[in-house]
């Protein structure tokens, strides 16, 4: 079973669209990640959310707006983007020396 | 500034011989170091994880070494096997040393290691 569920895995939009990238995790922790990785870079971390609260936004746009609905899920809500926003969204749970799990990422293409 | 380095883009190797993969780091208040293999358009798949306290810890094939004094890490992939071609993410966090650092994990730019069979 994969751990850390991310939906959708590819997602084209243009960039006066409206949509919403999906993560769920069953593995009980308590903190959640949105990471971002452009093409040949490592991943940058975009939000942290911990017991449901937003604890970390590193200077993220507004056109991205996390959620966390509860312990479970997270998303990404995302409006007016750029061509340049265009990049694999990754979600991410763990920490505290845990160990952080990474779901496979949503491919976004902004047009 | 870049806080966490791999220098080596990519490290070639043969089947069966060891891979050596690379990590220096400048920010003293990381605390727990991390590698992960990714393949293109997946996420980042953890491999072998060392908290500061050791100096070694072993999985298996992997073994990660971390010197604090040189602020330096390093993968031992043995043997190394053609499943193994991927790029290696090494990442520091500061799990203890900073609660509001907690989660933030820091990226190396990444080592491409192709094993020839």
């Amino acid at each position: 079973d994969t751990e850390v569920t991310q939906t959708p895995k590819h997602l084209v939009m243009g960039m006066t669209n409206k949509k919403s990238l999906k993560c769920e995790q069953h593995m009980g922790h308590r903190a959640m990640y949105w990471y971002k990785q452009k093409a040949k870079k490592p991943p940058e971390l975009m939000f942290v959310y911990s017991y449901e609260k937003l604890s970390i936004n590193e200077s993220v746009p507004s056109r991205f707006s996390p959620e966390c609905p509860n312990s479970s899920l997270l998303n990404l809500h995302l409006h007016a983007l750029q061509p340049e926003d265009s990049a694999l969204y990754l979600c991410a749970t763990g920490g505290g020396g845990a160990g952080y799990t990474f779901g496979s990422g949503t491919r976004l293409t902004v047009v | 500034d870049q806080q966490v380095k791999q220098n080596s883009p990519s490290l070639s190797v043969q089947e069966g011989r060891i891979s050596i993969l690379n990590c220096d780091y400048t920010n003293s208040m990381f605390d727990y170091f991390l590698w992960y293999k990714k393949y293109p358009a997946e996420g980042p798949t953890f491999l072998i994880s060392i908290s500061s306290i050791k100096d070694k810890n072993e999985d298996g094939r992997f073994t990660v070494f971390l010197n604090k004094s040189a602020k330096h890490l390093s993968l031992h992939i043995v043997p190394s096997q053609p499943g193994d071609s991927a790029v290696y993410f090494c990442a520091a966090s500061a799990e203890w040393a900073g609660g509001t650092s907690y989660g933030k994990l820091t990226f190396g730019q990444g080592t491409i290691l192709t094993v020839h069979p």
